[in-house]
């Protein structure tokens, strides 16, 4: 089935660091989705990319969707502690209504 | 608070019980998914609700597995004759029809724990 990738699965950084996360698929995506889960908490929506070679950027976060609509990219400048948690990106199953295919996810520690 | 909520928060049964999870999505929206979360992994996708009706199943889920939204707001998710490999989180997202963002709206999810 549909699948998608993310590296790297945990990242270790300092505080004012930078942070990247890439996400990849085998297909041709429609649309790609990003959340964000804090320890012990529900995912939360971050943003979605539709156009090929879209960027987008969120104070600090920067997403990216490729030229292909086959991977995408969240980086985070200057990470700081509020950042902590782990990044799904979440492409729609193919063919779906809109349900979501979550990866494993990088999980981000960032020491202050 | 008008987000998406979902009770029981944990729950601990014994292996062979039935159990039942409710959630309860944003009010105006009229999508409402199930998930279930183990730990490390991210969350993997039940069933999905339009309204009342059932549009997707999937095909990975039991059949000790049941979703109900009778009424086309709460909907309900039975566990029939748990099984330890049950225990995750299980979360309910909803979300609005329409064009633009399909942003899901996560619930706090009901921790199950099956002994």
């Amino acid at each position: 089935g549909q699948q998608v990738m993310q590296i790297p699965q945990y990242q270790h950084v300092q505080e004012g660091e930078d942070f990247t996360t890439y996400c990849n698929s085998s297909t041709t995506l429609s649309n790609i989705q990003w959340y964000k889960q804090r320890p012990g908490g529900h995912p939360v929506f971050l943003i979605q990319l539709v156009k090929s070679g879209e960027v987008k950027k969120q104070k600090r976060l920067t997403f990216q969707f490729g030229e292909a609509k086959k991977n995408s990219s969240l980086h985070i400048t200057a990470t700081q502690t509020t950042d902590v948690g782990t990044y799904f990106c979440a492409p729609p199953e193919g063919g779906s209504q809109g349900n979501l295919i979550f990866g494993k996810g990088t999980k981000l520690s960032v020491k202050p | 608070d008008t987000g998406v909520s979902q009770d029981p928060r944990h729950k601990i049964t014994k292996r062979g019980q039935n159990v039942t999870f409710r959630c309860d999505p944003i009010s105006e929206h009229n999508r409402l998914y199930w998930y279930r979360q183990t730990l490390g992994q991210g969350p993997e996708f039940l069933t999905y609700f339009q309204n009342e009706a059932q549009l997707e199943k999937s095909r990975l889920l039991s059949d000790r597995f049941s979703a109900e939204r009778p009424k086309g707001s709460f909907s309900t998710l039975e566990i029939q004759r748990t099984e330890q490999g049950d225990s995750a989180m299980y979360l309910c997202a909803s979300s609005p029809q329409g064009v633009g963002d399909n942003e899901q709206f996560f619930g706090p999810g009901t921790r199950l724990t099956v002994l």
